[in-house]
């Protein structure tokens, strides 16, 4: 079955205290992005890639790492949680970015 | 950046009357215009899209249009039913990746 998926789907962490949410897809995609998603303020790409070794800056990156090692693997890092990163975070991917977007089941995370 | 206006932010509609949301873009390169419904507490998934050589798509309830010389496009939603209620987000690209708007809390009263 072509999916996105995330892990974990809930986390409650304490501020500083680093994590990693993964998120993978099995659909072949170049593309895959990061979003969060905050009530009235809809959905915030942080980071993107385009392709292995490829990332960019979306409009909230501060705060969070990514990388793209391999192309179905696309894990977000948060080196030192604060407050504010408490959010709904949706992983997604499509072919070459101008396309249809498939998203994750997202991961809600509270930072204390 | 490029951005996308969507409007209204909230709507409630009674139950079988049609609702429109309209999204105004700011990229007059975007040629791929979807949009997407979140409904409560699950990820957002595509329900219709459409791409700039054409003007209007319908898939059953659901139809898109889209104004590329005043840069607009909407949703409209016809014989609306209670399954209706989700959030409804537009998008657009171009020479960049997809960007969303903020989003529609669509209510259907039964």
């Amino acid at each position: 079955e072509a999916q996105v998926t995330q892990n974990p789907r809930y986390l409650i962490t304490v501020t500083g205290k680093k994590l990693t949410v993964t998120c993978s897809q099995n659909m072949n995609h170049e593309y895959m992005s990061w979003y969060r998603q905050d009530p009235g303020l809809g959905l915030r790409q942080i980071y993107y890639s385009m392709n292995v070794e490829v990332t960019d800056k979306g409009d909230v990156p501060e705060g969070y790492k990514v990388s793209r090692k391999e192309k179905r693997n696309f894990p977000l890092i948060l080196e030192s949680p604060s407050p504010n990163q408490t959010s709904l975070y949706f992983c997604a991917s499509s072919f070459q970015g101008r396309n249809e977007q498939f998203f994750g089941p997202g991961t809600r995370l509270t930072v204390l | 950046g490029e951005n996308v206006e969507q409007h209204p932010s909230t709507l409630s509609v009674q139950e079988g009357d049609s609702a429109v949301i309209k999204c105004t873009y700011s990229d007059s390169a975007s040629n791929y215009f979807p949009w997407y419904k979140q409904e409560l507490g699950k990820r957002p998934q595509l329900i219709i899209d459409i791409r700039s050589n054409v003007g209007e798509k319908k898939d059953q309830r659901i139809a898109v249009t889209l104004n590329k010389t005043a840069k607009h496009f909407s949703l409209h939603i016809t014989e609306t039913q209670p399954e209706d209620s989700a959030v409804y987000f537009c998008a657009f690209s171009g020479n960049t990746p997809l960007v969303f708007g903020k989003g529609t809390r669509l209510s259907v009263i039964a």
